[in-house]
Order: C-alpha cells, then structure tokens, then sequence
C-alpha cells in the first residue's frame, strides 16, 4: 500500500485561501468518503481538523474545509493565518485489510 | 474526556524486541464501535500507520510490517500493547496510539508520542 501524494509544500499571505491535495487510488480515497485531516505543529501530536471527508469536529474552525473528486481528496483553509502554519496530513481508509493509509505529508507556510 | 498516553522504552538495540504501551482513559476497549490504533513517524518524515485493535478483538496490521507486530489489549486496565520484533535503525521514530471511532473509521484522539531510538 503505497502513502498518499500530497504537495511537499504550499505557501499563501495572511487572509488569502490554499489547498492541499491528496491524491490516492481506487482502492482507498477513491472508494470510501473517509478521508481525514491532520495538523501538526512541530513537537506536537497531529490533531484531527477533517473527517469523512468534508466534517469537522467540535472546536476546529470552520475556515477548514474538505472535499473529495474521485481518487483526489483537497483541504482548503481559507483567511490562512499565521497560526495555520503546520504539517498537514491526510488519512484514507483502505478497507479492512490494509485499513489506513497517510498521506507524504504537506507543510504550510504563512507568508 | 478522552486521553491516551505512550510509554516505553526510549532506547533499544538492533535486533531486539519494541515493547510499547498505551494506556487510556474516558472510553472503555469493551464498548461497541470502538479501537485503538498504532502510528509511527521518523524524524522529519511522514506518519505512517501500523496496527490497530478494536473492542471484538480483531486486529489489523500494516501489511509492510505484518510479520514484525503483534497488538493486543488489556480491557481491565485500560491498556493496548504494540510489540515490534527484529528493531532496525530505520525503526527510530515517534510512536503514538490513538483513539479509534468506527462510527467515521477515524482516529480523532491521540497521544502526545513517545520517541525511540535504536542504536547499539
């Protein structure tokens, strides 16, 4: 089971929107709507901004959204602030065999 | 609230055994639709995920590392342990355990990690 292509990087100024794409197969993003997101600061456990594709868990702002075209799952954040900057990580299901997959891993860089 | 927390050995040796220990609290291991899953990630590189465990017993593993891992659960005392066998350099990472909800097939609580290192 090969990691999920993500950009290595992707930059934007305060206030301006970036997405992050997660490219898979059709054995993982392409056939389940379960696709999470991960933050992580550096030293820091991820933490959960995403799930089943397009939700977001209590407490996680809503300039974080998700979507899903095919085997290519995006996360946008939109108003980026300077807090943003992290690694994101999106999480496929895979099936009850292989069950997860992570993708490579993306760092966000504010301006 | 639901908390988990890694602990084990900081250091091992080629060649040794991985003993790993997670131990949570405000979800129990025996309740329905619940799991507890393993992640690694090496300095500077991406997570990767490892196994899994959920409240039937079943069991999951990364099919890369299947023949290396062994997890298993302590309902009684709130634990999930990860054994990873024939530890290799390449093994040095941050390992965490997290909380499973198989309602969404998510991992949304984890564990603050706990860095390995092996080196003779």
């Amino acid at each position: 089971q090969s990691a999920l292509t993500q950009p290595a990087s992707v930059s934007g100024s305060p206030g301006q929107s970036i997405t992050i794409s997660c490219t898979g197969t059709s054995s993982d993003v392409g056939s389940y709507n379960l696709v999470s997101w991960y933050q992580q600061h550096p030293g820091k456990a991820p933490k959960l901004m995403i799930y089943e594709g397009s939700k977001r868990p209590s407490g996680v702002s809503n300039r974080f959204s998700g979507s899903k075209s095919g085997n290519t799952a995006s996360l946008t954040i939109s108003g980026l602030q300077a807090e943003d900057e992290a690694d994101y990580y999106c999480c496929s299901y895979a099936g009850s065999s292989t069950s997860y997959v992570f993708g490579t891993g993306t760092k966000v860089t504010v301006l | 609230q639901i908390t988990l927390t890694e602990s084990g050995p900081t250091l091992v040796k080629p060649t040794q055994t991985l003993t790993l220990t997670c131990t949570f609290s405000g979800f129990s291991l025996s309740t329905s639709g619940v799991g507890v899953g393993w992640i690694r990630q090496p300095p500077g590189k991406a997570l990767e995920w490892l196994a899994l465990i959920y409240w039937d017993d079943d069991k999951r593993y990364s099919p890369s590392l299947k023949s290396r891992l062994t997890i298993t659960k302590d309902t009684s005392k709130n634990q999930v342990v990860l054994t990873m066998t024939n530890m290799d350099p390449v093994d040095t990472a941050t390992y965490y355990c997290a909380h499973i909800n198989l309602g969404y097939f998510v991992m949304d609580v984890w564990g603050q990690g706990t860095t390995v290192t092996v080196s003779s």
